[in-house]
């Protein structure tokens, strides 16, 4: 039982590096989300697929694109990253109901 | 757009209590509300889900209930252990914009042995 994998788990960028974070879903979902969570400041949605082919900013996009892939994967890109983007961040995915979560992955930029 | 509050913050018990944790939100607009725990650096673990069209889910010692009109919901854990302690987060879906989902910034329950 897979779930919901993301990739890497942990990773250190310098700024200015770009990266991409992989999530990938084994559950047939429609739907696919990415979130950063920072201390007293809960999850906050950066961008989310409702289906295939569609992806859609969320409250917190700038800096970051997205590409879904195909129904499974759906994944987070930061072409430059900047220390702002430290975080922990949690790729997850539902159909139309109730939602799962990744492990997530834990950024740090210098 | 949907704001999420939980409280209180930070809750410590003693082993063996009853206890609820509380979340509103400002938009009764909603399709689901579902409450996760999640331990120190770890992801999210679904805990209980309830529809819109539901006032309560049960499992185990946990039962969430919904008030859609006055939104709020909350989260009662009965006979509290040790290995409850963990931060609990709850989230409201909205259908109409791609079932996004939208978080309290969390209770963090210890329980004391």
């Amino acid at each position: 039982n897979a779930g919901v994998t993301q990739t890497p788990k942990f990773q250190v960028l310098k700024t200015g590096q770009s990266m991409t974070l992989q999530c990938a879903q084994d559950m047939n979902h429609n739907s696919m989300y990415w979130y950063r969570q920072d201390p007293g400041m809960g999850l906050r949605l950066i961008y989310y697929s409702a289906s295939e082919g569609t992806t859609d900013k969320g409250e917190v996009p700038n800096g970051y694109n997205v590409s879904r892939l195909n129904k499974r994967e759906f994944s987070l890109r930061l072409e430059s990253a900047a220390p702002s983007q430290t975080s922990v961040y949690f790729c997850a995915s539902s159909l139309r109901t109730e939602a799962f979560f990744g492990q997530g992955t834990r950024l740090t930029v210098v | 757009k949907q704001e999420v509050t939980q409280i209180p913050a930070a809750l410590s018990v003693p082993e063996g209590e009853n206890l609820v944790l509380n979340c509103s939100f400002t938009d009764s607009a909603i399709y689901n509300l579902q409450w996760f725990r999640q331990d120190p650096g770890k992801g999210l673990t679904s805990l209980l889900l309830i529809q819109s069209s539901q006032r309560e889910q049960t499992s185990g010692r946990l039962n969430a209930s919904l008030d859609k009109s006055s939104g709020r919901s909350t989260l009662y854990i009965a006979a509290s252990q040790p290995g409850d302690s963990a931060t609990y987060l709850c989230a409201v879906g909205h259908r109409n914009t791609g079932n996004q989902f939208y978080f309290g910034t969390g209770t963090s329950l210890t329980v004391i042995p």
